[in-house]
């Protein structure tokens, strides 16, 4: 099985549309990552967590928000979705702050 | 100016000949310094990670820092058609639990 898994892989949703994005681990690492990428923009960091207690914001965080339900588990929630937010997803976990290690993805595509 | 830049290639070389690739950045600070591979629709895993001057080996795969010139790169030896992918270069900072991310370098390695 894998040590990080994101659901759903894939999502069409449409403009204004609340959509939550979920990442579990079987790790246990504490600290976890949200990332999106964009062709010809690379990964940028949505959000990230050091423990269940400790969110931060990331680089571009704005229209994002983030729970941190448990150490296994770290969603991302686009609160009313625009097009421009259409990008593939990526969750990541990390013992410590060098080693991150990714999860499958997910596409997200908004109407 | 992004931190971390990358050519975003397309670098193209041979089946059996050396892939150089190559990464500046613009924060001194930084003390951490990773490769990541990532095949097309795939998510990104590490292959090197370097924290001193000098060379690092493994493998097929050498990581060069030099702190002074502010670059690193990455060389791939007797490249193989499956290493074909894009290559991310991102360093980490004392301290800091982010990575940033270069766009990445697309190498093609023709039979």
């Amino acid at each position: 099985d894998a040590d990080v898994t994101q659901t759903p892989r894939n999502r069409i949703t449409k403009t204004g549309k609340r959509i939550m994005l979920e990442c579990s681990q079987t790790k246990g690492h504490d600290r976890m990552y949200w990332y999106r990428q964009d062709p010809g923009l690379g990964l940028r960091l949505i959000y990230y967590s050091f423990d269940v207690k400790d969110i931060n914001k990331g680089e571009i965080s704005d229209g994002y928000s983030v729970s941190r339900q448990a150490q296994a588990k770290f969603s991302l929630s686009l609160e009313s979705a625009i097009p421009n937010q259409t990008a593939l997803y990526f969750c990541a976990t990390s013992r410590t702050y060098n080693e991150q290690f990714f999860g499958p993805g997910t596409r997200l595509t908004v109407l | 100016q992004k931190e971390v830049e990358q050519n975003s290639g397309p670098l193209s070389v041979p089946e059996g000949a050396i892939a150089s690739l190559n990464c500046t950045y613009s924060d001194r600070g930084s003390q951490s310094f990773f490769w990541y591979r990532q095949y097309s629709g795939k998510s990104p895993e590490l292959i090197m990670f370097i924290y001193s001057n000098g060379d690092k080996e493994d493998g097929r795969f050498t990581a060069q820092l030099n702190k002074a010139s502010q670059y690193v790169s990455l060389l791939i030896r007797d490249s193989q058609p499956s290493d074909s992918a894009t290559y991310l270069c991102a360093r980490g900072q004392g301290g800091s639990e982010k990575l940033v991310f270069g766009k990445g370098t697309k190498l093609t390695v023709n039979p």
